[in-house]
């Protein structure tokens, strides 16, 4: 069954302490991996598609990076306004293609 | 233009209800999607339409009635809720690109109450 798993779940860091999140995942014949930002009671906002192993995406003071069994969302200097859920994200195989979610990772940054 | 559009924002509703949420795109997107989400959960598969023909129905109780009259919107129609259904509705699209969906684009989601 395809999985996806992110860790840790909450982040607590001061502005400018950089750090980094994982997604884990288990699917036959990736077809992309997807990262999202959550604000709460909004839906999520696209970041980056990786689709390939080596691959890397930067945006601002984010960079996604995607081996063969996980993603890493690298934030480098935050600040509070980064302050979100991430979310990872899959196709799945046995929904369609749809993308099936990890549980997220919320991260808050101190000024 | 990367705009999913949902309306209502908020909806209200009682258990003998029927009320209908609304989700449109124009980026040509075929693939169209509804999630449920619960608080601090991740979104939840509901339905996959494809070419305007629904493909995936994740078991999803019959009080929830999905509709795909074109290929620029899709209906979640709602008849006898429960309390439990409340949640925020979130509606995606995506293209394809070399045989695959790319990445889906969210909607700012309804916030569902039933009362």
């Amino acid at each position: 069954e395809d999985q996806v798993t992110q860790s840790p779940e909450a982040l607590r860091l001061q502005e400018g302490e950089s750090s980094s999140l994982n997604c884990s995942y288990t699917v036959s014949g990736l077809r992309g991996l997807f990262w999202y930002r959550q604000d709460p009671g909004k839906g999520p906002e696209f970041l980056f598609t990786l689709y390939s192993a080596g691959e890397e995406k930067e945006k601002e003071r984010l960079k996604a990076t995607l081996t063969k069994k996980e993603s890493f969302l690298h934030i480098t200097a935050p600040k509070p306004e980064d302050s979100a859920t991430y979310l990872c994200a899959v196709p799945s195989n046995q929904a369609g293609t749809a993308l099936i979610f990890g549980k997220g990772t919320t991260l808050s940054v101190s000024s | 233009d990367t705009e999913v559009t949902q309306t209502p924002k908020h909806l209200v509703m009682g258990m003998t209800n029927k009320k209908s949420l609304k989700c449109e795109q124009h980026m040509g997107h075929r693939a169209m999607y509804w999630y449920k989400q619960k608080a601090k959960k991740p979104p939840e598969l509901m339905f996959v339409y494809s070419y305007e023909k629904l493909s995936i129905n994740e078991s999803v109780p019959s009080r929830f009635s999905p509709e795909c009259p074109n290929s620029s919107l899709l209906n979640l129609h709602l008849h006898a809720l429960q309390p439990e259904d409340s949640a925020l509705y979130l509606c995606a699209s995506s293209g394809r690109d070399r045989g695959w969906n790319t990445e889906a684009f969210f909607g700012q989601g309804t916030r569902l109450t039933v009362v």
